[in-house]
């Protein structure tokens, strides 16, 4: 079955820790994404990355981290820095080629991450 | 920067009747727009995607056109069931970079 996995599907946070969420694809794409997602927003771009041991920052990627050491996998650690971490987290995606206009986003189902 | 607008952000139809989903933009510098659905809890859906030098996108009962110049989409999805209730989101492509609306959840009522 091709496709994005993440995990785990619902994470709890003390304060002042570090947590990873966990995303891989195994549907052989260049490109991956991290997300967040907050109620009655749209997705707003963590991080993403172009290719194996390349990421770029998105809109938001203070108090986040990222590596991309396999192409199959993108993990997100959420770090202590980040003062308001409660939302959804989404992992994406694509082909990736660049200036192709058929390149389709991929998603998992998401980690909902609460902090107590 | 890219603004996504989706209007209304929330809207509920009898069964049977067709809907009809907006979506706007600001910048027309796009490669593509894709349209998802998200169920509540879950991850989006891939619906459709229409490439920036084409005009409408059909699969089933759903079309969607793209009128670049002036910064909309329109979702159409015909004979609605109680089965199309969820969240529909739009999102437009620039590279590797899409930018997301907030989306609109269809109740569609039995």
């Amino acid at each position: 079955d091709g496709g994005i996995t993440q995990s785990p599907k619902y994470l709890f946070r003390k304060e002042g820790q570090n947590v990873t969420l966990s995303c891989e694809q195994n549907l052989n794409h260049d490109a991956m994404y991290w997300y967040r997602q907050d109620p009655g927003q749209g997705l707003r771009l963590i991080y993403y990355s172009q290719i194996v041991n390349d990421f770029q920052k998105g809109d938001i990627a203070e108090g986040y981290s990222v590596s991309r050491e396999k192409k199959e996998s993108f993990p997100l650690t959420v770090t202590s820095a980040q003062k308001n971490p409660t939302a959804f987290y989404l992992c994406a995606s694509s082909p990736g080629v660049p200036g192709h206009s058929n390149t389709e986003a991929f998603f998992g189902q998401g980690t909902r991450l609460t902090v107590v | 920067k890219q603004e996504v607008t989706q209007i209304p952000a929330a809207l509920s139809v009898p069964e049977g009747e067709n809907l009809v989903l907006n979506c706007s933009f600001t910048d027309s510098a796009i490669y593509n727009l894709q349209w998802f659905r998200q169920d509540p809890g879950k991850g989006l859906t891939s619906l459709l995607l229409i490439q920036s030098s084409q005009r409408e996108q059909t699969s089933g009962r759903l079309n969607a056109s793209l009128d670049k110049s002036s910064g909309r989409s329109t979702l159409y999805i015909a004979a609605s069931q109680p089965g199309d209730s969820a969240t529909y989101l739009c999102a437009v492509g620039l590279g590797y970079k899409l930018s997301f609306g907030a989306g609109t959840t269809v109740t569609v009522r039995a």
